[in-house]
């Protein structure tokens, strides 16, 4: 019972490099999320996905993209990686309506140096 | 636009009652909820509440909602070191017709023996 996997667990770049953060989901919801978590900060939106084929941004998505692949797979992409997106990222997924529980991934520890 | 609100650093004796408050701005909010994030790990869903509802127990902890004063708590009775975590009090709101999760910024708790 996997739930949420993200990859890497750890990365480190170099400023300007780019790189793709992995999420994938076995629970067959519809929505997925990435979120970014910073000391005091709590966790904030970066893009979300309502359903395959569908992204939207959230609270904080400049210097992000995503691609929602499939049901499953929903991935973040950093261009150009600055240091300010030092971050501990984390995927979650849910299913809409229904029952309310968000299943999140172990995060993805991200450096920018 | 939506916000939630949590204080930062609570500090208990082993045994004690530890009591986390939250409040948030949506009423339209369906649910809220608590998370758990232990070191190193990703967010761990604890309990969640229906907007309708104005209390739930579930063993040690009790959650309390005033819809009023949209004031969310939790309350874990005989607060152990193993509670020693970080909180996150979350709403769900609905952007664009889409429902996502809105945290706090967190509440570090502290137990100590």
């Amino acid at each position: 019972n996997a739930g949420v996997t993200q990859t890497p667990k750890f990365q480190v770049l170099k400023t300007g490099q780019s790189m793709t953060l992995q999420c994938a989901q076995d629970m067959n919801h519809n929505s997925m999320y990435w979120y970014r978590q910073d000391p005091g900060m709590g966790l904030r939106l970066i893009y979300y996905s309502a359903s395959e084929g569908t992204t939207d941004k959230g609270e904080v998505p400049n210097g992000y993209n995503v691609s929602r692949l499939n049901k499953r797979e929903f991935s973040l992409r950093l261009e150009s990686a600055a240091p300010s997106q030092t971050s501990v990222y984390f995927c979650a997924s849910r299913e809409t309506g229904g029952h309310p529980e968000a299943f999140f991934g172990q995060g993805t520890r991200l450096t920018v140096v | 636009g939506e916000d939630v609100e949590q204080s930062l650093f609570l500090s208990v004796r082993e045994g004690d009652s530890s009591v986390i408050n939250c409040t948030y701005t949506d009423s339209s909010s369906t649910y809220l909820y608590w998370y758990k994030q232990e070191p190193g790990a990703g967010l761990q869903l604890l309990t969640y509440i229906f907007s309708n509802m104005d209390m739930k127990q579930d063993q040690r902890l009790t959650v309390l909602l005033n819809k009023k004063d949209k004031h969310l708590s939790l309350r874990i009775a005989d607060t152990q070191t193993g509670d020693s975590a970080i909180y996150f009090c979350a709403e769900s709101t609905s952007v664009s017709g889409y429902s996502t999760l809105t945290f706090g910024k967190g509440t570090m708790l502290l137990v100590s023996p």
